[in-house]
This record gives C-alpha cells, structure tokens and sequence, in this order.
C-alpha cells in the first residue's frame, strides 16, 4: 500500500467550475505536506507547504486544508482555468529527512 | 524558470549503456536532489548531496551513482541501462541541508531518458 494515497486519479472539469483533490497519507512522525503543480513535461512547481500547526493555506486560486490527526489534505481549485491543466502532487515530509510522494492527481480542465 | 538547469534535455540510449545527466542548482543553493519518475511509480527520490557530501540515500539503484562538484553542480551516472530506466529524471535544489525543514525545492526542468 502506497504512503500517500491520491484522489481521483485523474478528472475532468469545465471552466471556471471548482474542484477538491485529495490525498491520504500514513507516515509518521509528521513534518510537513507539500502540494506540487507539474505541468506536462515540466518540473514540479510548488504551490503550498503546511506544518503540523497550519489548517488551512492559500496560494491565488489554490487552497490547501490540512488536517493532521486524520492525515488528510486536500487542494482546492476555485474558478479553473485551463491553465490548471497539470498533474498536481501530493509531499509528505516525515522522519528524519525522509519523504513520501502520491502518484498526482491529473486535471484536465476544458472550455 | 526555476533557475535550476538541466542537461540534456532528452537522451536515447540502448540497453546496456551507461549515460550522464548533469544538474547545475540555482545561485547560492547547496543542496542538490535527484528523482526518478516514471508513468507507473510517480516521483521517486533518489538521493541528495549537500555541499558536496551526500546527504541522504532513497530508492537508488547499485547501478546508479552521483556525486556534486566543488562548483555545486551535480552529475547523475547511470549504468548497465535497462528498459526500465526510461524515465524523466529531475534534479532539484535547495539552500538547506535538511528537506524536512521548510525550505524550498526548486526543480529544474528534467532530463528525458529514453532506453531502446
């Protein structure tokens, strides 16, 4: 069973429709959480980092909740844009120096 | 632009070689990351140096070795390639020592491995 677990796989939304992707995590101690932005062919870009103490964290359009006791993220997308287009990447930071990756979730946001 | 570079961009090789790719970090950052990412596993961590040392070990193949330069910049060897390595391979960078602590990993553009 993978550490961090993604949700969906992938999905598909309109334009300007918001969605939540989500990711599951089962490694401890608990550093911090990481969600990356790849675009097709491209480096991972990083949107947010949580701590243990941080629920909640916004970067533009995206939204990051973090709850620590469950081990639960999620990102939020509001008013897509195609440009959101990207497999985005779930990080768990844990141990000493060590980290864990979900396989992404795939957003495809069409007109 | 990220500002950590990468080459070669795209790389065919055949089964059985052994290929370079060569990572230079941003300005000023000490460390060096290298990953694996395939379609089937997602993002892998490889290894990473700090000022030249290496600093922690992840899921690294023997035949896969790297090493960083005095300058910084960072080489990944890879040898007796199998089908299997076909892969992007990115390196990123970052100021600190320990990627557990909040600093930012800056990813460079990757190298596409291809084995025939």
């Amino acid at each position: 069973k993978n550490q961090v677990e993604q949700s969906p796989q992938s999905l598909i939304i309109l334009e300007g429709k918001n969605c939540t992707l989500q990711c599951n995590y089962t490694v401890s101690p608990f550093s911090n959480l990481r969600w990356y932005k790849q675009d097709t062919g491209r480096g991972p870009v990083s949107l947010t980092i949580m701590t243990f103490s941080e629920n909640t964290k916004s970067n533009g359009r995206y939204t990051a909740t973090l709850d620590a006791d469950t081990k639960q993220s999620s990102l939020h997308i509001t008013a897509s844009q195609l440009s959101d287009s990207a497999s985005y990447i779930c990080v768990v930071f844990y141990g000493n120096n060590r980290l864990a990756f979900g396989k992404g979730n795939q957003v495809v946001v069409i007109p | 632009d990220s500002g950590v570079t990468q080459t070669p961009k795209h790389l065919i090789t055949a089964t059985g070689q052994r290929v370079t790719l060569r990572c230079s970090p941003r300005s000023g950052d000490l460390s060096v990351y290298w990953y694996q990412q395939s379609l089937d596993q997602g993002l892998q961590f490889l290894i990473q140096y700090y000022n030249g040392e290496e600093r922690a070990k992840g899921n690294i193949l023997e035949r896969f070795s790297a090493q960083q330069f005095p300058d910084l910049h960072s080489e990944l060897n890879l040898s007796s390639l199998e089908l299997g390595d076909s892969a992007l391979y990115f390196c990123a960078s970052s100021p600190l020592k320990t990627s557990g602590r909040l600093d930012e990993q800056f990813f460079g553009p990757g190298t596409r491995l291809t084995v025939l």
